[in-house]
């Protein structure tokens, strides 16, 4: 079945220590990005990748880590986790990063973070 | 920037009533895609529609329809005869074609509560 994966889907931690969020999708897509979900905020994203060891900042970076060494993986890096972190995350990718915007983005279920 | 407002914040309707969910979008690209998306209450999200700025045809799916609109920059959405299972909260969103970061700009949601 053809899908984005996302663990843990629940965590609660402490600030400041360090935790990895993983993502990977098993339909070959090239392109992958990391959002956010706040009340009121909608989805924004953190970071996203176009390909293999390409990487860049979305709208809402401060505060997170990603890498790129797998096509289909693509792990969110929390290294000092604080409170304004809480929120909802979720992984996604689309299969064409050439065609910008024209590509449905496959979103994973989403990992609860909470951040005492 | 792109801007994606959704004013509804929260709807509530009976089973059978027919419901308008709204979405005004800003961007200064003349080639975009809209989409949207439905989040219910287990947290994934799922795609509903996608739509490029040049076919502004109306779009009937069973009993979902949407509206684009470039004269009033709206891409409304309308359940016809509502039921329980289309309580969730709803998303629009905006794609630029040529943006290298590929980001999603969504609404805040709105959220759909179907009454029996």
């Amino acid at each position: 079945e053809a899908q984005v994966t996302q663990n843990p889907r629940y965590l609660i931690t402490v600030t400041g220590k360090k935790l990895t969020v993983t993502c990977s999708q098993n339909m070959n897509h090239e392109y992958m990005s990391w959002y956010r979900q706040d009340p009121g905020l909608g989805l924004r994203q953190i970071y996203y990748s176009m390909n293999v060891e390409v990487t860049d900042k979305g709208d809402v970076p401060e505060g997170y880590k990603v890498s790129r060494k797998e096509k289909r993986n693509f792990p969110l890096i929390l290294e000092s986790p604080s409170p304004n972190q809480t929120s909802l995350y979720f992984c996604a990718s689309s299969p064409d990063a050439g065609l910008a915007g024209r590509n449905e983005q496959f979103f994973g279920p989403g990992t609860r973070l909470t951040v005492l | 920037a792109q801007k994606v407002t959704q004013a509804q914040t929260e709807i509530s309707v009976v089973e059978k009533e027919d419901v308008t969910l709204d979405c005004v979008y800003e961007t200064r690209d003349t080639t975009y895609y809209l989409f949207w998306y439905k989040q219910p209450p287990s947290g994934e999200l799922v795609f509903l529609i996608r739509r490029n700025s040049f076919d502004e045809q109306n779009e009937i799916s069973g009993r979902y329809s949407w509206n684009f609109q470039k004269s009033t920059s709206s891409f409304n959405f309308t359940i016809t005869a509502s039921q329980v299972v289309d309580s969730a909260v709803y998303f629009c969103a905006l794609s630029e074609a040529y943006t290298g970061r590929r980001a999603l700009t969504f609404g805040s949601g709105t959220r759909l509560q179907v009454q029996p």
